[in-house]
């Protein structure tokens, strides 16, 4: 009962940036959004979170639309070691349950 | 600082077996998260725990067990195996106390039921 719509797939180029988009016409005013990759063979790793305003930090770059219905991931300049699986995950501030749909598979190709 | 750390890495088991999986938290954390993953799929939340005790459950039958300890390690325990039971199991912990965002998972331990 994921309540995130993702495209199940998408390539990028090495060395462009890498726009992930998600929707999430049904979040609630104090549900954040989340991101998290997952590495063919690894355990998830989070990127990122935002409630209503752009946020950034070391790995990427998270845009929230005014209404919050859908978001975009950045990855500013993507590199083959960004091939993962990204999911994006809509929860509360406390809600330690997250609940992960299918996600985007991204290939980054050189 | 310590990663979460997950043991067995590999496991095979025949139905109807039960099987014990291990996650020592990352330090400093004082919950700790289960998840399954089938092939394909995304991860599905199985339990939560928190100052040992069990803080909030998903879709999975009470075969399904956990338990943790002083030190915030977890076990997760499966009894009578399917064959669907054929995943990897994720652990993931945090600190709730600090209302971290982020959930730091393992490698996972794979598990198949033969």
């Amino acid at each position: 009962d994921a309540k995130t719509t993702q495209p199940p797939s998408m390539d990028c180029a090495e060395g462009r940036a890498a726009n992930l988009p998600c929707n999430h016409s049904t979040i609630s005013g104090n549900e954040y959004v989340y991101w998290y990759r997952q590495i063919h063979s690894q355990g998830p790793q989070y990127i990122i979170h935002g409630l209503k305003n752009n946020e950034t930090n070391e790995m990427a770059s998270l845009i929230i639309t005014e209404d919050r219905k859908s978001s975009t991931l950045i990855l500013p300049h993507a590199t083959l070691r960004d091939t993962a699986v990204y999911y994006c995950i809509v929860g509360g501030s406390n809600d330690y349950k997250l609940s992960f749909g299918a996600g985007t598979t991204v290939t980054v190709r050189a | 600082e310590t990663g979460v750390t997950q043991s067995p890495t590999h496991l095979i088991k025949t139905r109807g077996q039960q099987v014990t999986l291990r996650c020592s938290s990352q330090s400093g954390h004082n919950t700790v998260s289960w998840y399954q993953q089938a092939l394909g799929q995304g991860p599905q939340f199985i339990f939560q725990y928190y100052r040992e005790e069990e803080n909030g459950r998903g879709n999975f039958p009470p075969r399904f067990s956990g338990l943790q300890f002083p030190n915030y390690s977890s076990e997760l325990n499966v009894n009578a195996l399917e064959l669907d039971d054929s995943a990897l199991y994720l652990c993931a912990s945090s600190s709730i106390d600090t209302s971290s965002y982020e959930q730091y998972f393992g490698p996972g331990t794979r598990l198949t039921v033969t």
